[in-house]
């Protein structure tokens, strides 16, 4: 059964403070991970797709990469208006919906 | 370009009574798909259409619930009986399919509420 995980729950930081998400998933044939933003009574935003192991992809503060395993969510000195919640979510080869992690919500302080 | 648009945005409703939600993809995205978010809880799958296949009907949790979509354009999520377990976001996303890219673009959801 396909599983994705992610870590911390919860992240509070300081304005300014770099920090990671993680997301570690276990599939069978990986055809993408997926990478939301989720603002309270929002649907989900659209960051990023990652495909392959090595990859690399980036948007102004946020970078995410990707290895066999896991995934990563850089916030570099972020801002308060980068306070949400940061969904994963994978996509295997013989199917299309999307699997989620639960979440780990992001709260910078000014 | 407009996005994924759902409609209503909250719905009351009492236990043991029908609902409909409704969903409009993004214009030219030939795959469809409802979501549902319990809250404090992660997103799960419902259900998804492409074109004119088969839906993919593997997440629906009970008979009470099914989908309908026109072509490739408006779906409906009809809940029947309604019971307070089904209150939660319902999240309506489309995609292109064959060729990606595959990223889902959501809309804003449909809260519902039973009381």
């Amino acid at each position: 059964e396909d599983q994705v995980t992610q870590s911390p729950e919860a992240l509070r930081l300081q304005e300014g403070e770099s920090s990671s998400l993680n997301c570690s998933y276990t599939v069978s044939g990986l055809r993408g991970l997926f990478w939301y933003r989720q603002d309270p009574g929002k649907g989900p935003e659209f960051l990023f797709t990652l495909y392959s192991a090595g990859e690399e992809k980036e948007k102004e503060r946020l970078k995410a990469t990707l290895t066999k395993k896991e995934s990563f969510l850089h916030i570099t000195a972020p801002k308060p208006e980068d306070s949400a919640t940061y969904l994963c979510a994978v996509q295997v080869s013989n199917d299309y919906k999307l699997s989620f992690g639960a979440g780990t919500t992001v709260t910078v302080r000014a | 370009g407009a996005g994924v648009s759902q409609s209503p945005s909250n719905k009351v409703t009492e236990k043991g009574k029908d609902v409909e939600l409704r969903c409009d993809p993004i214009s030219g995205h030939t795959a469809l798909y409802w979501y549902r978010q319990r809250l404090g809880q992660g997103l799960e799958f419902l259900i998804y259409f492409q074109g004119n296949s088969a839906p993919d009907k593997s997440g629906l949790p009970s008979d009470r619930f099914s989908a309908e979509r026109t072509g490739e354009s408006v779906s409906t999520l009809t809940i029947q009986r309604t019971q307070q377990e089904d209150s939660a976001v319902y999240l309506c996303a489309s995609s292109f399919f064959s060729g990606g890219p595959y990223e889902q673009y959501f809309g804003p959801g449909t809260r519902l509420t039973v009381t």
